[in-house]
């Protein structure tokens, strides 16, 4: 049962420390989506990668937040230095587009819920 | 830029009761259009989808129809359950371009037996 992993589950850290967080996509999906989830912003999208480059980071705070994939395995976001308005679940998804375009449905992780004091 | 509206939950009906969850959007051009279910602790799973218009998109005895006329996507259910009690959000997203979803804010829905 393919889906998409991400660790860790929960993150508590201090204001000011580093957090990465990372996500396994479904083996042979070729885009990854960073999104944010909040109470007062909902659903929001911080990066998008395909083939493993980033197409899309204008989602995100570039001053503290960073978004790679290492390898088509990985995908990570890192925050430095954290912010207690960074608290938020983060999920990751990952999708397929084929070579004519078209574009399968996205599959989410489980999210990365962190609180930042 | 586009956009989805949402009826404002939480949503409150008892078991075998009709929903309706109203959805919105607004794009310029023509998007594909999906319903996500988030239950709690769980990241979104995607319920139904409807790529064009007057399509209907059904999954678990939800549907839903593309209405571009009233740029809508309304999530209907006959007789909800108390497992059907979760967070839904509608979404768009264009299939050229920047291919991520556009969420609502999400309507919860509570089941009471």
């Amino acid at each position: 049962d393919a889906r998409v992993t991400q660790t860790p589950r929960h993150k508590v850290t201090e204001m000011g420390q580093e957090v990465t967080m990372r996500c396994q996509p479904i083996l042979g999906h070729n885009t990854v989506f960073w999104y944010r989830q909040t109470m007062m912003q909902g659903l929001e999208l911080l990066a998008y990668f395909r083939n493993r480059a980033p197409l899309d980071d204008s989602g995100m705070p570039k001053d503290r937040f960073s978004a790679e994939m290492p390898d088509a395995t990985l995908a990570t976001l890192k925050i430095q230095p954290s912010e207690p308005r960074d608290s938020a679940v983060y999920f990751c998804a990952s999708g397929l587009v084929l070579g004519s375009g078209t574009y399968n449905e996205q599959f989410f992780g489980p999210g990365t819920r962190l609180t930042v004091l | 830029g586009n956009s989805v509206t949402q009826m404002e939950g939480p949503v409150t009906l008892s078991e075998e009761a009709f929903l309706t969850i109203n959805c919105t959007y607004t794009a310029t051009g023509y998007p594909s259009l999906f319903w996500y279910v988030q239950y709690p602790g769980e990241g979104l799973q995607l319920l139904l989808k409807a790529t064009k218009a007057d399509d209907k998109g059904s999954n678990k005895g939800f549907e839903a129809t593309y209405r571009k006329e009233t740029t809508s996507f309304h999530l209907e259910k006959g007789s909800v359950q108390v497992s059907d009690s979760a967070v839904y959000f509608c979404a768009l997203r264009m299939d050229t371009g920047r291919r991520a979803l556009t969420f609502g804010s999400g309507t919860r829905l509570q089941v009471q037996p």
